[in-house]
């Protein structure tokens, strides 16, 4: 079975830094892409970026809105994804979701986690 | 980036009722990676369809999605109460994936 489990999630003050990560078993990690998605309080989904695997170069992608600022890694030996957070705005506050895609649609979010809380405020 | 638009905002129907949601970006999505999530209250989303018509493990046929380039749509054929929830399309054919806004199928 699939499991993604995330953590690190908390307050942080504006200009601050957060590291998020996402434990992953029930599959082989290291063959597989893994995505973020968050989500603010009572709004839309937004894809935040994504890692691919190292037979794909661990190759990074990210949305506009958190380009510069929010870096994703990974270790494979760990079977753990990583959102490195920096220079945080209130906006950024949201749920944090790690996601893997289906092995039938590369670039889908076929599995989620439950998700962490990120409250950026001062 | 493209951006994706849905209509309309928010669906009220009844049970049994047929729901099709429209899903439009602002430029064309390669390949048809076109994907539809839903999500209810205090859940993860979960994946119904990829591919644009393709129904994801589990998910079932009164479940259908259509269409290509700009224009898709997700079609609910009869509405059970399970149903009601925000249904969201995604892009994925570009190097940066986007959500739409969300539609809200609601019980009228």
């Amino acid at each position: 079975e699939v499991q993604l489990v995330e953590s690190g999630g908390g307050l942080v003050q504006p200009g601050g830094s957060l590291k998020l990560s996402c434990a992953a078993s029930g599959f082989t990690f290291s063959g597989s892409a893994m995505h973020w998605v968050r989500q603010a309080s009572g709004k839309g989904l937004e894809w935040v970026g994504r890692i691919r695997s190292k037979a794909n170069s661990y190759a990074t992608a990210y949305a506009a809105s958190v380009k510069g600022r929010f870096t994703i890694s990974r270790d494979d030996s760990k079977n753990t994804a990583y959102l490195q957070m920096n220079s945080l705005k209130t906006e950024d506050t949201a749920v944090y979701y790690c996601t893997r895609p289906c092995i039938a649609a590369a670039g889908t979010n076929c599995y989620w986690g439950q998700g962490t809380l990120v409250t950026v405020s001062s | 980036e493209i951006v994706l638009t849905q209509s309309p905002g928010t669906l009220s129907l009844s049970p049994g009722e047929r729901a099709t949601l429209s899903c439009r970006a602002s430029q064309s999505v390669s390949s048809s990676y076109l994907a539809w999530y839903q999500q209810k209250p205090g859940q993860a989303p979960r994946l119904l369809i990829y591919g644009a018509s393709s129904r994801a493990t589990g998910i079932p046929d009164r479940f259908s999605g259509s269409g290509s380039g700009t224009d898709f749509t997700l079609t609910i054929s009869r509405l059970e109460p399970e149903d009601f929830a925000v249904y969201y399309c995604q892009q994925y054919g570009s190097s940066r994936n986007t959500f739409g806004p969300g539609t809200k199928v609601d019980i009228k």
